[in-house]
């Protein structure tokens, strides 16, 4: 069955600092493979996505992520973060390659020092 | 409308009665889909409605859950003999199409509380 665990539950960086979060994902083919920002009482928004292709993809509001199948994984990245970026991230995987249908990770709260 | 709607925004329900959240996906999007996000089982897909095909409800957690949607566009989540358990925040997301390189767009979600 597929799944994705993101091992950080709550991650802390000073603003300015480049952040990294971290998502592994089980299933047998290539994933469809997607990063959410959740601001409190908020929905969901996309950061970015993966389907096929160039395994670097770039995002909105200066993330990026890196699909990397040896490892299973499809870490987020920011060079710099800002106090905005204070939020709870998810990666997701669509259910056999659906965009819509997801299985989620539990989440990482990301909290900004000044 | 330019994004998915979700009403009511808040709901506070007692216990036993019955609860219906409204849905209104982007227009033209023919998926639609309904998420639960609560604090111990996190972001759970409940029900997938594509078109005119019979929607998937295999994230439906019991019979006490059911869905509808009407004319391919707005649609109901309704929760029967609500429970303490059901407190949780219902999202809805559309999409273009039912599948293939494209995502979900999800609306500000109905926060449930169940009393």
């Amino acid at each position: 069955a597929q799944s994705v665990t993101q091992p950080d539950i709550h991650i802390t960086v000073s603003e300015g600092a480049s952040l990294e979060l971290r998502c592994n994902y089980s299933y047998g083919a290539t994933p469809y493979l997607f990063w959410y920002v959740q601001s409190p009482g908020q929905g969901l928004q996309l950061l970015l996505k993966y389907f096929s292709g160039d395994t670097l993809v770039q995002g909105i509001k200066g993330f990026e992520a890196e699909f990397k199948r040896s490892q299973s994984s499809f870490n987020l990245r920011k060079p710099s973060v800002h106090w905005s970026d204070a939020a709870e991230y998810f990666c997701a995987v669509g259910v056999n390659n659906q965009g819509g249908k997801l299985i989620f990770g539990q989440g990482t709260e990301l909290s900004v020092k000044p | 409308g330019a994004g998915v709607s979700q009403s009511p925004s808040n709901k506070v329900t007692e216990k036993g009665k019955d609860v219906e959240l409204r849905c209104d996906p982007i227009s033209g999007h023919t998926a639609l889909y309904w998420y639960r996000q609560s604090l111990g089982q996190g972001l759970e897909f409940l029900i997938y409605f594509q078109g005119n095909s019979a929607p998937d409800k295999s994230g439906l957690p019991s019979d006490r859950f059911s869905a509808e949607r009407t004319g391919g566009s707005v649609s109901t989540l309704t929760i029967q003999r609500t429970q303490q358990e059901d407190s949780a925040v219902y999202l809805c997301a559309s999409s273009p199409v039912g599948t293939k390189n494209t995502e979900a767009f999800f609306g500000q979600g109905t926060r449930l509380t169940v009393v």
